[in-house]
């Protein structure tokens, strides 16, 4: 099956300052490509996704690239703030989803 | 949240004892899924169902089983809990393989088994 490795497992940043978590996947049947965040206590939400015949998507200040020759994707964010502080996984699907196992990110103000 | 609610949200087990965890979604999706997190895991796939009267095994299934008798329901039982199962177990669903959408999760339901 697909194994998705994430990285890195914690990230600081200062406020106003950019982030950057990285994903690799083994399948290249994999055609899609969720970034969720999770706030403590409640479940993981989308909030940003990519498909397999798109090389970069951007939502604001968040932004996805995708290298399908390479098998790795990345999520983006620029200006963070204290708020986005919060775990984030991706995810790639075949049929099933298979996840990373997450990057705490923290914004220090 | 999302469409998706999970019952019960809190719950505290004695090893041995057996409970049913309920997921309905108001979504019409035919994909419903459950997941368990634990502390530097991430996310694991438990059973998932692709569609009414089907279930199909995930990661992690042992200890575990699920019915899906209604397309709105997904339910996973845990028939004699282990304190292993000590979890947070999540819920979600999403339309089919071919629409590319992304799955919608529940808030969760925290299981400690003592």
């Amino acid at each position: 099956g697909e194994n998705v490795e994430q990285h890195p497992s914690t990230l600081s940043v200062q406020e106003g300052d950019s982030a950057v978590i990285k994903c690799t996947y083994s399948d290249s049947a994999s055609n899609y490509f969720p970034w969720y965040k999770q706030e403590l206590g409640k479940g993981p939400q989308l909030i940003i996704d990519i498909r397999s015949n798109v090389g970069e998507k951007k939502d604001q200040r968040i932004a996805v690239t995708l290298n399908k020759t390479a098998k790795h994707f990345s999520l983006h964010i620029t200006e963070t703030q204290p708020e986005d502080s919060a775990v984030y996984f991706c995810a790639a699907r075949e049929v099933q989803f298979y996840f990373g196992t997450g990057t705490s990110l923290t914004v220090i103000p | 949240n999302a469409g998706v609610t999970q019952t019960p949200k809190f719950r505290v087990l004695k090893t041995g004892q057996s409970m049913t965890l309920l997921c309905a979604q108001d979504m019409n999706h035919e994909y419903m899924y459950w997941y368990r997190q634990d502390p530097g895991m991430g996310l694991r796939l438990i059973h998932y169902s692709v569609g009414e009267g089907t279930t199909a095994k995930g990661e992690v299934p042992d200890g575990y089983n699920v019915s899906r008798l209604k397309k709105q329901n997904f339910l996973l039982g845990l028939e004699s809990a282990a304190p292993s199962q000590t979890s947070v177990y999540f819920c979600a669903h999403s339309p089919g393989v071919h629409s590319n959408q992304p799955q919608h999760f529940g808030d969760g339901t925290r299981l400690s088994i003592l």
